[in-house]
């Protein structure tokens, strides 16, 4: 069974900083990856995925993620952190050798960026 | 959020009362899905539809149903069957024409058990 896992509940960074949120999964095939964010009270907004190739992937608003499968991990990273990158994240997989559609989510993190 | 929609944003039910949410989309997917959202869980797939006429159960189905009658439209009804129905409830669509297809979400609706 696919899983995915985000270790950490919160993530505090000082506005102008790196910031790095961290995935795991573990699946049985190839893994489809994504990162989605959710403001309060709205739905998830596409941020990036990782299919094949460049282990870098570039997504929306300045993210990117870094595809590790040595380490079965897909952590969303951004070079300088904004006050408005503030909420709630959310890593997925997606099995391809089980063929299922449906994303299985990890628990989230919360990004807190202090001006 | 764009292209798809739920309603109602909020929705208050008593004890033993079916509901019904509602998700459209004007995307011309395939696929959709709903997703239940509880605080600390991340999201879990309750029903999905690959297709017209056709949908499969999710990890947690009990007490939930769909109907797949029309391709834009996806409904779900949180019959009294569900003992804890208290959420946020996310629909998503996708191409469904690629295993590497995304999915997209709806601004969601959150269900209260009074």
């Amino acid at each position: 069974a696919q899983s995915v896992a985000q270790p950490e509940d919160q993530v505090n960074v000082a506005e102008g900083n790196p910031l790095t949120v961290k995935c795991t999964y573990s699946v049985s095939g190839n893994p489809y990856l994504f990162w989605y964010v959710q403001y309060p009270n709205r739905g998830l907004q596409f941020l990036l995925k990782y299919i094949t190739g460049d282990n870098l992937v570039k997504g929306s608003y300045g993210f990117e993620a870094e595809f590790n499968k040595s380490q079965t991990s897909f952590h969303l990273k951004k070079p300088s952190a904004l006050v408005s990158d503030s909420a709630l994240y959310f890593c997925a997989v997606r099995d391809f050798g089980t063929g299922r559609r449906a994303l299985t989510f990890g628990s989230g993190t919360r990004l807190q960026v202090q001006p | 959020d764009g292209g798809i929609t739920q309603s109602p944003k909020y929705l208050f039910r008593k004890e033993g009362q079916n509901v019904t949410l509602s998700c459209e989309q004007n995307l011309n997917h395939d696929a959709m899905y709903w997703y239940r959202q509880d605080p600390g869980q991340g999201l879990r797939l309750i029903y999905y539809s690959q297709i017209v006429n056709d949908f499969q159960k999710g990890d947690i189905a009990e007490g939930y149903s769909v109907s797949r009658e029309k391709k834009e439209s996806f409904p779900l009804t949180v019959t009294s069957a569900q003992k804890n129905p208290t959420a946020f409830y996310l629909c998503a669509s996708s191409s469904g024409t690629e295993i590497t297809d995304t999915q997209y979400f709806g601004p969601g609706t959150r269900l209260t058990v009074l």
